[in-house]
């Protein structure tokens, strides 16, 4: 399996500020992907980071609060702008590679006050 | 809509017994199954995969999948403290349209 490795591992925010989180697989994977969990809740996928254009947002996700870059094949960035509360999640990078499978990597724990 | 539905728990099991984890799920024309096991605080571990109707065992941990009746279990073997955590299933068609559930907490009482 590829090893993901994401930070911060945790931040807390103010209000109105942007939080860039990073993301490195230590090998060439296929996709990549984020996903935020809320308290309690299960994983929703925010978007598909695409290598070299724009990533590909889910329902209710919006690339101006959440712009992603994927510059090359194992490195992601996933922005959350303007920050307010119910922005208080984790937030998780993903990634497949052979077999299709998806891992994870460690998480960012965002506390927006 | 799509869902995954997963009994949210707690599930309390003794240790040494068998613990059995159940999913369902809505979209008929899903392919993949997974079982991730997240530990509070951490991210989601991948322990079990399974495309295929059947059983399918890995170690203490055994898939079965039931495609006519949308349903995937995970049985854990000999149950123990450290097997204590939330289980999540997901589901889907491609690697990029995967439904998690929302997971069942496992409790291995010792």
């Amino acid at each position: 399996s590829a090893v993901i490795s994401q930070k911060p591992s945790r931040d807390i925010c103010q209000r109105g500020t942007s939080l860039t989180i990073q993301c490195q697989v230590d090998s060439q994977v296929t996709m990549m992907f984020w996903y935020r969990q809320q308290p309690g809740q299960s994983l929703t996928l925010i978007a598909t980071a695409n290598q070299g254009s724009e990533a590909t947002y889910e329902s209710g996700f919006v690339i101006d609060k959440f712009p992603i870059s994927r510059p090359n094949l194992t490195f992601s960035t996933l922005t959350v702008s303007n920050m307010s509360p119910e922005d208080s999640s984790i937030y998780l990078c993903s990634a497949t590679g052979v077999g299709e499978k998806l891992f994870f990597g460690s998480g960012t724990q965002l506390s927006v006050l | 809509q799509k869902e995954v539905e997963q009994n949210s728990g707690p599930l309390s099991v003794p240790e040494g017994a068998i613990a059995s984890l159940n999913c369902t799920y809505s979209d008929r024309g899903s392919q993949s199954f997974f079982w991730y096991r997240q530990y509070s605080g951490k991210s989601p571990e991948l322990i079990m995969f399974i495309y295929s109707n059947g059983d399918k065992e890995d170690g203490r941990f055994t898939a079965q999948l039931n495609k006519a009746s949308q349903y995937v279990s995970l049985l854990i073997r000999d149950s123990q403290p450290s097997d204590s955590a939330t289980y999540l299933c997901a589901v889907g068609r491609d690697v990029d349209k995967i439904i998690f559930g929302k997971g069942t907490r496992l409790h291995i009482l010792p």
